[in-house]
């Protein structure tokens, strides 16, 4: 089947800094897109999605970008704080079906 | 704020043993699902379950995995003769209804099939 991926496994950043997140798709069927947050012994937790007909979207010190043209998401984070440390996950649906397909994850590390 | 629970946290058993991992959704959800996370992987689907039937399963659910609400609060997962490669945390999730796209996580439950 077709994949969602991310590029960089880690990513470490000073508190205070902004982080970006990246993630490649390569289903062109796709047409919801979903962050999600997992924290060390927790479950994924949602933190902001988009659907396919939008470019960018905006929630809480989080903004998700979507490139269809390079098949393309990436989450920014402003003015990353400790307890942003975690994994991010970034998931994709397609056809309908309100099962997410997860990619394998990107670990944010935040250094006071 | 209303959360899905899952039981055990941990759960240790042998090679060829059935387990049962369970979960309750939050109370109003209708859509039901399990997930997988083998240690530094993704997280994998498991199956949905709405209007008690499975709506959805994906390969890795085959014979030996089952799913039931045996009751109006609980949601089980049950593995008939577990694997060692079945060693994973297992997530239960729910969503409201059509209309609410967001699923909610439960904590996990750690299996150590050994």
């Amino acid at each position: 089947g077709e994949n969602v991926g991310l590029h960089l496994p880690t990513l470490s950043v000073q508190e205070g800094d902004n982080s970006i997140i990246n993630c490649a798709y390569s289903n062109s069927a796709s047409d919801y897109f979903i962050w999600y947050k997992q924290e060390s012994g927790k479950g994924p937790q949602f933190i902001i999605d988009i659907r396919s007909n939008m470019d960018k979207r905006q929630g809480q010190r989080v903004t998700v970008l979507l490139n269809k043209t390079v098949k393309h998401l990436s989450l920014q984070i402003a003015a990353t704080q400790p307890g942003d440390s975690a994994v991010y996950f970034c998931a994709e649906r397609s056809g309908g079906s309100y099962i997410p397909t997860f990619g394998r994850g990107t670990s944010l590390i935040v250094h006071p | 704020e209303p959360e899905v629970t899952q039981t055990p946290s941990h759960q240790v058993t042998q090679m060829g043993q059935e387990v049962i991992l369970r979960c309750v959704p939050i109370s109003n959800h209708l859509y039901f699902y399990w997930y997988r996370q083998i240690l530094g992987q993704k997280v994998e689907f498991l199956v949905s379950f709405y209007n008690n039937e499975i709506s959805e399963k994906s390969e890795i659910f085959d014979d030996q995995f089952s799913v039931e609400r045996p009751d109006g609060s609980n949601f089980t997962l049950k593995i008939r003769s577990t694997k060692l490669e079945d060693s994973a945390m297992y997530f239960c999730a729910s969503r409201k209804d059509r209309e609410n796209t967001e699923a909610f996580f439960g904590q996990g439950t750690r299996l150590t099939v050994v």
